[in-house]
């Protein structure tokens, strides 16, 4: 399979305990995005890099989030002290910037639930 | 500052009949629309894009307008199939600006047999 892959596909934890995410993305694709998802609402932008650049970070990613992609390669997404409110569908996407087109390819996503 | 936006939550089309799925956007940088599909518990799925210029483009069943003076574009799907039944997003970028993707809030579609 040389899709996006995200794990795990589910993570159900308790308020305060921290998360960690793994994305490995498309091989060739030189950015990788993060966007949240929540039920009844589009993927909302959370930081996205360029090679191991990141190069802009959402307000909606607060001092409890935060992203590496190391080498380049696969990146982590990690919530400290984790709410309620942090429960969301977290999606990667990673792309070929390529002359006037952009296409994002999507991991299945992880399903976090904090309970 | 919702920048792209899809008015219609659902929407409700016999099989066989044609589905229609609007969008709108705000930011005149935009110059690269993308449609995504998505079925519950997976991330969204790639269907079709469109340059800012050109005016349509055609995949198969799916064919999806762009009206730059309006700022609204437009997702045509003719048949429509069962298997279609799924969240439909429209997404925007500036290639040239060096932003990043936006998406719209999803419509619904249900193909009824």
């Amino acid at each position: 399979d040389t899709g996006v892959s995200q794990d795990p596909r589910h993570k159900i934890t308790k308020r305060g305990q921290n998360v960690t995410f793994r994305c490995d993305p498309i091989s060739e694709h030189n950015r990788l995005y993060w966007y949240r998802q929540t039920l009844g609402q589009g993927p909302e932008f959370l930081t996205y890099f360029q090679n191991e650049a990141q190069l802009e970070k959402s307000r909606l990613l607060s001092d409890r989030f935060s992203a590496e992609r190391p080498k380049g390669s696969f990146s982590t997404l990690e919530i400290q002290r984790t709410e309620q409110g942090d429960s969301a569908m977290y999606l990667c996407a990673s792309s070929l910037l390529r002359d006037r087109e952009e296409k994002l390819f999507f991991g299945s996503g992880t399903q976090l639930s904090v309970l | 500052d919702q920048q792209v936006k899809q008015n219609s939550p659902s929407l409700s089309v016999q099989e066989g009949r044609i589905s229609i799925l609007n969008c709108d956007y705000t930011n005149s940088m935009f110059d690269y629309f993308l449609w995504y599909k998505k079925y519950p518990a997976e991330g969204p799925t790639f269907l079709i894009s469109i340059s800012s210029i050109k005016d349509k483009n055609e995949d198969g069943r799916f064919t999806v307008f762009l009206n730059k003076s309006a700022k609204h574009l437009s997702l045509h799907i003719v048949p429509s199939q069962p298997g279609d039944s799924a969240v439909y997003f429209c997404a925007a970028i500036s290639i040239q600006g060096a932003q990043k993707l936006v998406f719209g809030q999803g419509t619904r579609l249900t193909i009824n047999p």
